[in-house]
């Protein structure tokens, strides 16, 4: 049984590009969260998907947007790009009705 | 915004001995949840407390969820060199059901 599968496992960008991270859920969930862990600190709340609308949000600003498709699995996308977006990006997958997070591996995001 | 404050921030311990941390908040929370984090990976949940004096144990870890709802505590019995790791604790707040609020972390170092 696949855990939360994100891609890819690293990325460097230049400072105003833009980026997208991919995730694909654990089998049997369909609620998908990304979160942002900068070096040495514990994740932060991004957002929430389900249902493929954007159910709640963190203290992120608009340059952060996602998607969810169908078959549940989610996008971030990050624009204009800042050397403070630097980070690993985790996502995490839930079922409906449950707080059974399970997280990727994460994606390491360096922005130079 | 709720806050989770994490202690201690880190610790070295002898191989054998018994290890504790805990966590506290200024506001209520409904879930509380210990993850440890490897270096490289996501977080790998360990264990989920739903209720008020909860005590819930997983092999050499126990944990409980505080009687007021805004502590809680995981303490590790016989360490092994394998219990290394960022130790995270995160709960949900009273009226943000979808959002983990994470710790800082503590660092949990063990010498053989």
């Amino acid at each position: 049984d696949a855990g939360v599968t994100q891609s890819p496992t690293h990325l460097i960008k230049t400072r105003g590009q833009q980026v997208t991270l991919r995730c694909s859920p654990k089998s049997g969930h369909d609620t998908v969260s990304w979160y942002q862990q900068a070096l040495g600190q514990g994740p932060q709340f991004i957002f929430q998907y389900y249902e493929e609308e954007e159910r709640q949000r963190g203290n992120f600003p608009d340059r952060f947007s996602g998607h969810q498709f169908p078959n549940y699995s989610s996008e971030l996308n990050v624009n204009a790009l800042l050397l403070g977006d630097s980070a690993l990006y985790l996502c995490a997958s839930s079922p409906t009705r449950g707080y059974g997070y399970t997280f990727g591996s994460g994606t390491r995001l360096t922005v130079v | 915004g709720q806050q989770l404050n994490q202690s201690p921030q880190s610790m070295f311990i002898q191989e054998g001995e018994d290890v504790s941390m805990n966590c506290t908040s200024s506001s209520i929370f409904n879930t509380w949840l210990w993850y440890k984090q490897d270096p490289g990976e996501g977080p790998v949940l360990l264990i989920a407390l739903y209720k008020a004096g909860e005590l819930t144990s997983n092999g050499r870890l126990t944990a409980q969820f505080g009687i007021t709802r805004k502590d809680s505590f995981l303490n590790i019995s016989a360490s092994i060199p394998s219990d290394v790791g960022i130790y995270f604790c995160a709960g949900h707040g009273s009226s943000n059901t979808g959002k983990l609020i994470f710790g800082q972390g503590t660092t949990l170092q063990v010498k053989p």
